[in-house]
């Protein structure tokens, strides 16, 4: 399996666009999250879902952020409008429940996305 | 609530010598704790995880160990090589499969 993927890897807009990153996590995964890296909080989790269903996203900072699992295989994380302050390093994670208890999460390679 | 807590944003070590790495929790409910290493421009990579059931766990160079009554874990690293320099985090997994990472400490192996 080639891992969690990820895109675009960079991505710059101007403020007020709608920004939209994509996931698609490994194959046989029934769990995805979207966190976002900055200094400040380190890996922030933002949503995740689990068979596809949203489970918690308390850590969505506000209404300009939503997220997506239309199936297994495919995730969105949208941005709409966005503002300089989202400007932060996304990263997409998936892993497997298992009989046996829970795996590690495996993340994407990130999308880096600068707002101006 | 549940927290996770790397207070020390960055770490210098002399190749060969032990790098320590350490991390608090406020939530005993949740047994299961992690730690990533992260290269620039990477994704965050699996190390080495512990449960509650072990104080201590080792693979190879890295050593995680769990002191449940300080609501504390270390990762050690012996000996460290240049190749260690990345920023490390902890995460204590949930028991609503969630994985709750710390700030993140910087790690440096002077050569």
């Amino acid at each position: 399996d080639a891992g969690v993927i990820q895109s675009p890897r960079h991505e710059v807009t101007e403020m007020g666009q709608e920004v939209t990153l994509r996931c698609k996590p490994i194959s046989g995964h029934d769990y995805l999250f979207w966190y976002r890296q900055t200094m400040m909080r380190g890996l922030e989790l933002l949503i995740y879902f689990n068979n596809n269903v949203p489970i918690d996203d308390s850590g969505m900072p506000e209404d300009r952020f939503s997220a997506k699992m239309p199936n297994a295989s495919f995730s969105t994380l949208k941005i709409q409008p966005s503002e300089p302050r989202d400007s932060a390093v996304y990263f997409c994670a998936s892993s497997h429940s298992g009989r046996v208890g829970h795996t590690e999460a495996f993340f994407g390679q990130g999308t880096r996305l600068t707002v101006v | 609530d549940q927290q996770v807590k790397q207070n020390s944003p960055s770490l210098s070590v002399q190749e060969g010598r032990i790098s320590i790495l350490n991390c608090d929790y406020t939530n005993s409910m949740f047994d299961y704790f992690l730690w990533y290493k992260k290269y620039p421009a990477e994704g965050p990579t699996f190390l080495i995880s512990i449960s509650s059931i072990k104080d201590k766990n080792e693979d190879g160079r890295f050593t995680v160990f769990l002191n449940k009554s300080a609501k504390h874990l270390s990762l050690h690293i012996v000996p460290s090589q240049p190749g260690d320099s990345a920023v490390y985090f902890c995460a204590q997994f949930s028991g609503t499969y969630k994985y709750i990472f710390g700030t993140g400490t910087r790690l440096k192996v002077l050569a």
